[in-house]
């Protein structure tokens, strides 16, 4: 099973800040990165995916994946309340994933 | 109606108990997953299986056992529950187009046992 490390949190940002996401991974010939967000009690929730090198954006979320250095992250732009979540690194073992055990996010306002 | 359904949603049963925790998916995928989750443990693979025939053991699959009954159905068996398997659990699917697909999730099944 390869490692997925994320850093620690809990992360507490003020609403329509940035909150910025890490996660490091040990197998360098992973080619699949994924952000999932989980809220309490509930399944988690596909919010990105990259592939390449460099960033993906979509709408107030940012990828940024760096596979010379196997660090992938996430950036919320504009926090909201509604970003308040745990959210799980995700990264592909051969035809599975490998999940950290998530960063938990509260924007508080 | 959600694409990947589990039941039951919650249940709580008593150590030694034989429990079956089901999962259907409507999203034609080939391959299904059960996860077991933990507080600040993340997802553990359990069992997964790519097709109707191939049955894989994931992480933690002592004390676990599944059943593949038709591409869409995936049950996850606790032959004789103890305290510890207490968790959430999660069946997933995804797509066999390519390696790195990403995972679909459903909505979880909370088991306690007592």
């Amino acid at each position: 099973q390869k490692e997925v490390e994320q850093n620690s949190g809990p992360l507490s940002v003020p609403e329509g800040a940035i909150a910025s996401l890490n996660c490091t991974y040990s197998d360098r010939g992973s080619q699949s990165f994924f952000w999932y967000r989980q809220y309490s009690g509930k399944s988690p929730e596909l919010i990105m995916f990259i592939y390449s090198n460099g960033d993906k954006e979509d709408g107030r979320f940012t990828a940024q994946l760096n596979k010379a250095s196997q660090y992938v992250s996430l950036l919320i732009r504009d926090s909201q309340p509604s970003d308040s979540a745990t959210y799980l690194c995700a990264v592909n073992d051969d035809y599975k994933l490998s999940f950290g055990a998530g960063t938990t996010v509260t924007v508080r306002a | 109606d959600a694409d990947v359904t589990q039941t039951p949603r919650n249940r709580i049963t008593k150590t030694g108990k034989r429990i079956m925790l089901e999962c259907s998916q409507t999203k034609g995928h080939d391959r299904m997953y059960w996860y077991r989750q933990d507080p600040g443990l993340g997802l553990q693979l359990i069992y997964y299986s790519f097709d109707v025939k191939d049955i894989n053991k994931g992480e933690i699959s002592d004390g676990y056992s599944v059943s593949r009954q038709a591409q869409a159905k995936f049950s996850l068996s606790l032959e004789s529950a103890i305290p510890n398997q207490t968790a959430l659990y999660f069946c997933a699917t995804s797509d066999l187009v390519r390696e790195g697909q990403p995972q679909h999730f459903g909505d979880g099944t909370r088991l306690s046992i007592l």
